[in-house]
């Protein structure tokens, strides 16, 4: 049972364009939402988390809008470069500590200029 | 870049071989978790270790087993490998003083046939 679900599976954004790519859970007990970025060959980068109480974190260019009611979380790339192509991934977990992150099956961005 | 590395980088084995991949944590990070990212896929978390102690373990058989050294380093073991085994297995470091945030080495890619 999949518990963090990630769509789109693969995206295509002009240079200058906004990406946005949504997640969902199931379980309730999650309480950080990072997301991580990853290029071929590399392991994951931490780019952005979020906890529950806050609904919008910004770090430049990257967004993330958390709905607690919907248990739902996007993350918006603003201004997107051809730098920025890579596989994003959402992931979950039930303590900042990341005892175990739960990850989405991840979306390939593609930034074309 | 982050301060984990992982040795080796690619692996051949065989099936019904066995393999160890180590990990370095970043310094200053006493927690290891390790990950299995097979091809197009997110990261599945495997095990974690604290303090030499297995503190936390995903949906993996007996025969991935780990070590923790004093220096937090880390081992992973996989004992009888499976073609189904072929993936890139990560390691990321945290420390709970230091906010929890996971930190992934570059992985080793293992191949088994």
């Amino acid at each position: 049972q999949q518990q963090v679900k990630q769509s789109p599976q693969s995206l295509i954004v002009q240079k200058g364009g906004i990406s946005i790519i949504n997640c969902a859970y199931e379980n309730t007990a999650f309480d950080y939402f990072p997301w991580y970025q990853q290029f071929p060959g590399k392991g994951p980068a931490l780019l952005i988390a979020i906890r529950p109480d806050v609904s919008e974190k910004k770090e430049g260019r990257f967004t993330i809008s958390f709905n607690k009611s919907a248990k739902q979380f996007s993350l918006h790339i603003m201004d997107s470069q051809p730098g920025d192509s890579a596989t994003y991934f959402c992931a979950a977990s039930m303590d900042q500590a990341g005892t175990a992150l739960i990850f989405g099956k991840g979306t390939t961005l593609s930034v074309s200029s | 870049e982050t301060g984990v590395t992982q040795s080796p980088t690619h692996l051949i084995k065989t099936r019904g071989q066995q393999v160890t991949l180590r990990c370095s944590s970043q310094s200053g990070h006493n927690t290891v978790s390790w990950y299995q990212q097979a091809l197009g896929q997110g990261p599945q978390f495997i095990f974690q270790y604290y303090r030499e102690e297995e503190n936390g373990r995903g949906n993996f058989p007996p025969r991935f087993s780990g070590l923790q050294f004093p220096n937090y380093s880390s081992e992973l073991n996989v004992n009888a490998l499976e073609l189904d085994d072929s993936a890139l297995y990560l390691c990321a470091s945290s420390s709970i003083l230091a906010g929890g945030e996971q930190f992934f080495g570059p992985g080793t890619r293992l191949t088994v046939l």
